[in-house]
C-alpha cells in the first residue's frame, strides 16, 4: 500500500531541544516537502528536496534543518534556534514537477512542555 | 511572486445546499491552480486541479471548480453538500518550475 508516514503523531519538545520529525514514502517519487500549518495561516513552507542529496530553503526555514540521504526518507530536525515551534507540521511528495499532484501524510503535532 | 487570497475564513452552509468557496491568484504568468481538502487531524487530499485546457474542473466528491483567467479566480462550487463534507479547504497555486503557495484555507461547516 503506497503512501507517506510520519512519526511520531504527536511530540514534546523541552525548551533548549532538538527534536526530529521522520516522514517516509514509499511512492517512488523524487521531490519531498516539509510545510508547517498554523491556526489561521494556511500551509508554509519550511523546506523541499528535488533529489537525493540535495535541498533548498522555503519561505520559514530559520531554526529548522533537513537532510535528503535516501530517496524514500526526508526528516525534518527543529532546532533550539526556532522560538516558536508548536505547530502541525506537514511532509508531502510529488512526482516532481510543479504541475504534479502533492501527496500528502497524516501530520505530526508538535508542541512545547 | 505568486500569491493566493481565499476570502472567507468560514463558510457556514446548511446540509443539501449549494455552496460556493472563493479563491483568488496573483501571478505574472501561466499557473497551475488546485484545491485540496483537509478533515480535521489530517494531511491533505486533492480535490482538483487546473493545467490548461477546459477551464471547468471536475473533482472528486461532487466538487467543481472554474478557472476564470480575466478575473484570476479559481472558485470551488457543489450544488449540494454533505455533513461529510465539514472540512478545511486550501486553493493553491504554482506557476513555472515554482513550488507551491497556499491560501490560508477556509473552513466549511455543514449543518443538518
Amino acid at each position: 500500500d503506497g503512501g507517506i508516514t510520519q512519526s511520531p503523531k504527536y511530540l514534546f519538545r523541552k525548551e533548549g531541544q532538538n527534536v526530529t520529525l521522520s516522514c517516509e514514502q514509499n511512492l517512488n517519487h523524487d521531490a519531498m516537502y516539509w510545510y508547517r500549518q498554523d491556526p489561521g495561516q494556511g500551509l508554509r513552507l519550511i523546506y523541499y528536496s528535488q533529489i537525493v542529496n540535495d535541498f533548498q530553503k522555503g519561505d520559514i526555514a530559520e531554526g529548522y534543518s533537513v537532510s535528503r540521504e535516501k530517496k524514500e526518507s526526508f526528516p525534518l530536525t527543529v532546532t533550539s534556534a526556532q522560538k516558536n515551534p508548536t505547530a502541525f507540521y506537514l511532509c508531502a511528495s510529488s512526482p516532481g514537477t510543479s504541475q504534479e499532484t502533492q501527496y500528502f501524510g497524516p501530520g505530526t503535532r508538535l508542541l512545547v512542555l | 511572486a505568486q500569491s493566493v487570497t481565499q476570502l472567507d475564513s468560514q463558510v457556514p452552509v446548511f446540509e443539501e445546499a449549494p455552496v460556493e468557496l472563493r479563491c483568488n491568484y496573483s501571478s505574472s504568468v501561466s499557473v497551475y491552480l488546485f484545491w485540496y481538502v483537509q478533515y480535521p487531524n489530517q494531511g491533505l487530499q486533492l480535490l482538483l486541479k487546473y493545467l490548461s485546457g477546459s477551464t471547468l474542473v471536475k473533482g472528486i466528491n461532487g466538487f467543481e471548480a472554474e478557472f476564470n483567467k480575466s478575473q484570476t479566480s479559481f472558485h470551488l462550487r457543489k450544488p449540494s453538500v454533505h455533513i461529510s463534507d465539514t472540512a478545511e479547504y486550501f486553493c493553491a497555486v504554482s506557476e513555472g518550475y515554482s513550488t507551491l503557495t497556499f491560501g490560508k484555507g477556509t473552513m466549511l461547516l455543514v449543518s443538518p
